[in-house]
């Protein structure tokens, strides 16, 4: 069991390029959560996945921040016309279930210069 | 006002000598994790502990769930202990975790 795999592991954008951040979830994981992890806010929700559709983007940027699961071995944060403040770990997390323990990625560190 | 109170903000400790972290929490909560993040590393989770007392090696989590709160203790730490540990809870008994503000701790030789 690999754990949850992120990719690319590091990627740097100029100021208003995309940024597309992939996450394969544990096999068998049919929930999929993003958060973003900075120096000032800490840890925030973005958004989450249960059996491949979306359930809850609460926590996502309204404009340029979009995410999808098209399969059930991955799911992708999509930055539009990235922006500095964009600059953050993106951690994607799966569970067994909705409500279970969550399982971490190593993280895409994202740099917006 | 936060959800999730994590106190020390910060702890240095000298090797051998025992740690107790504290989470506290303002809503209900019916699942709660305690993590580790080593500097650059990415977040392992060392216990779901809705309630009661669990241990791993050196490590004990007890949480009081009508109380909203819980507790981390290290015991003989070790300087392979440094790092930062989160606690984290399902705010409203929804799926999402809400994350404490951690407690970064320096375990030195």
């Amino acid at each position: 069991n690999a754990g949850v795999i992120q990719t690319p592991r590091h990627k740097v954008t100029g100021k208003g390029q995309e940024a597309t951040l992939w996450c394969e979830p544990i096999s068998g994981h049919s929930a999929v959560f993003w958060y973003r992890q900075t120096i000032v806010q800490g840890l925030e929700f973005l958004t989450y996945f249960r059996n491949q559709a979306p359930i809850d983007d609460s926590g996502m940027p309204k404009e340029r921040f979009s995410a999808q699961m098209p399969n059930q071995s991955h799911s992708t944060l999509k930055i539009q016309s990235t922006q500095p403040q964009d600059s953050a770990v993106y951690l994607c997390a799966s569970s067994l279930v909705s409500y279970a323990e969550q399982f971490f990625g190593p993280g895409t560190r994202l740099t917006v210069l | 006002g936060q959800q999730v109170q994590q106190s020390p903000a910060s702890l240095v400790l000298q090797e051998g000598e025992n740690a107790e972290l504290q989470c506290n929490f303002s809503s209900t909560a019916t699942r709660l994790q305690w993590f580790y993040q080593h500097p650059g590393g990415r977040l392992v989770s060392l216990f779901y502990n809705p309630s009661g007392t669990k241990h791993t090696g050196r490590l004990t989590s007890t949480t009081v769930t009508n109380e909203r709160r819980s507790s981390l203790h290290i015991s003989s730490s070790q300087t392979t202990d440094s790092g930062t540990y989160f606690c984290a809870i399902d705010h409203n008994a929804g799926a999402k975790l809400t994350f404490g503000g951690g407690t970064r701790l320096t375990v030195r030789p």
